[in-house]
């Protein structure tokens, strides 16, 4: 079943923050996040894992709350860079490696 | 540059029509998956080899099929094309480790428009 991604899109000033949030329904395993700028591939960001720590990547972070089958990105201090769609792709059971890829959320850094 | 390649890059056909879609994932990486993307439906799993045999099955259409060559390219065939096969149709890979959760790299992907 299809994670649920929110917000559907945002718009931002370079330096403010953002937080994606991705829901299931379902017990995961696993959360990926992407960024996909338009007519690119998707980039791989971070991968959570159950019962595993928050990642950080410098000014890009996440979390899991297992108990609510949620998983959040943190982007702050937001550069012009960050534009673009972001994924939450899900795995349900460990190594099951199918992923299940929410909406996306479009995220417009403007100057 | 994720190491994963995929040609052609651009494909333009007509209804009917039949294609094939290629994609050699990074060195050293044994999984490959076929995503499909869509504007109305998002980045949708299709199928997933591991080291030539097949191991996951998504939404695929029975007018798609796909297969992984010893060399560890692989190849998706679209048949009897239809105006909304038109997408972008990803490759990724993964180094596909047993029962653990890998990270899966995309291809720069085929965009498909059919006529």
């Amino acid at each position: 079943q299809q994670p649920v991604q929110s917000p559907q899109a945002v718009i931002l000033r370079e330096g403010e923050d953002a937080v994606i949030n991705c829901s299931s329904s379902k017990a995961l395993y696993s959360v990926h996040w992407y960024r996909q700028k338009h007519g690119e591939a998707p980039v791989f960001l971070m991968i959570l894992l159950k019962g595993g720590e928050q990642k950080g990547h410098e000014k890009i972070s996440a979390s899991f709350n297992e108990k609510k089958q949620q998983s959040s990105l943190y982007l702050t201090a937001s550069q012009l860079s960050y534009s673009g769609t972001y994924f939450c792709g899900t795995e349900r059971i460990q190594g099951a490696q199918k992923l299940v890829f929410g909406q996306g959320t479009r995220l417009t850094i403007n100057p | 540059d994720s190491g994963v390649t995929q040609t052609p890059k651009h494909l333009i056909t007509a209804t009917g029509q039949r294609v094939t879609l290629r994609c050699s994932p990074r060195s050293g990486d044994l999984s490959v998956y076929w995503y499909q993307q869509s504007l109305d439906q998002g980045l949708q799993f299709l199928i997933q080899y591991y080291n030539g045999e097949e191991r996951a099955k998504g939404n695929i259409l029975e007018r798609f099929s796909a297969q992984q060559f010893p060399d560890l390219h692989s190849e998706l065939n679209l048949s009897s094309l239809e105006l909304g096969d038109s997408a972008l149709y990803f490759c990724a890979s993964s180094p596909g480790l047993a029962e653990s959760t890998d990270t899966q790299y995309f291809g720069p992907g085929t965009r498909l428009t059919v006529l």
